[in-house]
C-alpha cells in the first residue's frame, strides 16, 4: 500500500532558530495534505494544510511547502520556541476518500 | 468547550473484558472518524461516520469492534472480549466536510492487562 512517511524521527533545535520537518509521500493521487502537531497525552492538532493545486501556504509562524514532482512535504516552524516541543505528523489524504493517512511522526525538541 | 470531547481519558481493563468509548464531535460536523494510535506511530483510521451511516471500515477493525452513531450526533466504539493487542490511544475526530481537516479530541488511552 501507499503510505506517508517522515525522513527523520527526531529533530533538535535550538530555540529561536527555524525549523524544517521534512515528509515525503508515494500517491500522487492525493490530493490534500494536512500538519498535525501532537503534544503528549493528548490528541493531533491542525497546523497548517495545502492543497495539490498550491505550492505553498504560510500561516502564522509556520509554512508549508509542497513539491508535487518529488511527492515531497515539508512544514518550516520560524523562531521556533519551548512549545513547539511536540511530535509532528504530515497526513495526506485521497481524492474521493474519507479518510486522512498518517505518517510516523518527527519528534521535535527544542533546546534552551 | 466546542472541541471533540472523549470520554474516559483512561481505561484500564482485563483481557476478556468489554470496553465503550463514547465520542461528542463538534456539534454542527456530520462527519465522525475513530483512529487508533499506538506508541511512537502515527493514528491509524478505524471508520468512519457520515450522519448516522458508517461508510467506511477499516480492515484493522475485527469483529470484535463496533461503532455507532444512533443519533447522527455522538458516537461509541465498543470493544469486546479485549486483547493485549488493542491496547493503544483511540481517538476520535469530526469535520464539517469530507475535503476539510479534521478535528480531534483527546483520545482515550486503553491498557488491557
Amino acid at each position: 500500500g501507499e503510505s506517508v512517511g517522515l525522513h527523520l524521527p527526531t529533530l533538535s533545535v535550538q530555540e529561536g532558530d527555524n525549523s524544517i520537518i521534512n515528509c515525503a509521500y508515494s500517491n500522487s493521487a492525493s490530493d490534500y495534505f494536512i500538519w498535525y502537531k501532537q503534544e503528549s497525552g493528548k490528541g493531533p492538532q491542525f497546523i497548517i494544510d495545502i492543497r495539490s493545486n498550491m505550492d505553498k501556504r504560510q500561516g502564522q509562524r509556520v509554512t508549508v511547502l509542497l513539491n508535487k514532482t518529488v511527492k515531497h512535504l515539508s512544514l518550516q516552524i520560524a523562531a521556533t520556541q519551548p512549545g513547539d516541543s511536540a511530535v509532528y505528523f504530515c497526513a495526506e489524504k485521497n481524492i474521493g476518500d474519507y479518510k486522512l493517512s498518517f505518517g510516523a511522526g518527527t519528534t521535535v525538541t527544542v533546546r534552551a | 468547550d466546542t472541541g471533540v470531547s472523549q470520554d474516559p481519558r483512561h481505561k484500564i481493563t482485563k483481557r476478556g473484558q468489554n470496553v465503550t468509548f463514547r465520542c461528542d464531535p463538534i456539534s454542527e460536523h456530520n462527519r465522525l472518524y475513530w483512529y487508533r494510535q499506538t506508541l511512537g506511530q502515527g493514528p491509524e483510521f478505524l471508520t468512519y461516520f457520515q450522519n448516522e451511516a458508517q461508510l467506511e471500515k477499516s480492515r484493522l477493525l475485527s469483529d470484535r469492534f463496533s461503532a455507532e452513531r444512533p443519533k447522527g450526533s455522538f458516537s461509541t466504539l465498543e470493544i469486546q472480549r479485549t486483547e493485549q493487542g488493542d491496547s493503544a490511544m483511540y481517538l476520535c475526530a469530526s469535520s464539517l466536510t469530507a475535503n476539510e481537516k479534521l478535528f480531534f479530541g483527546s483520545g482515550t488511552q486503553l491498557s488491557v492487562l
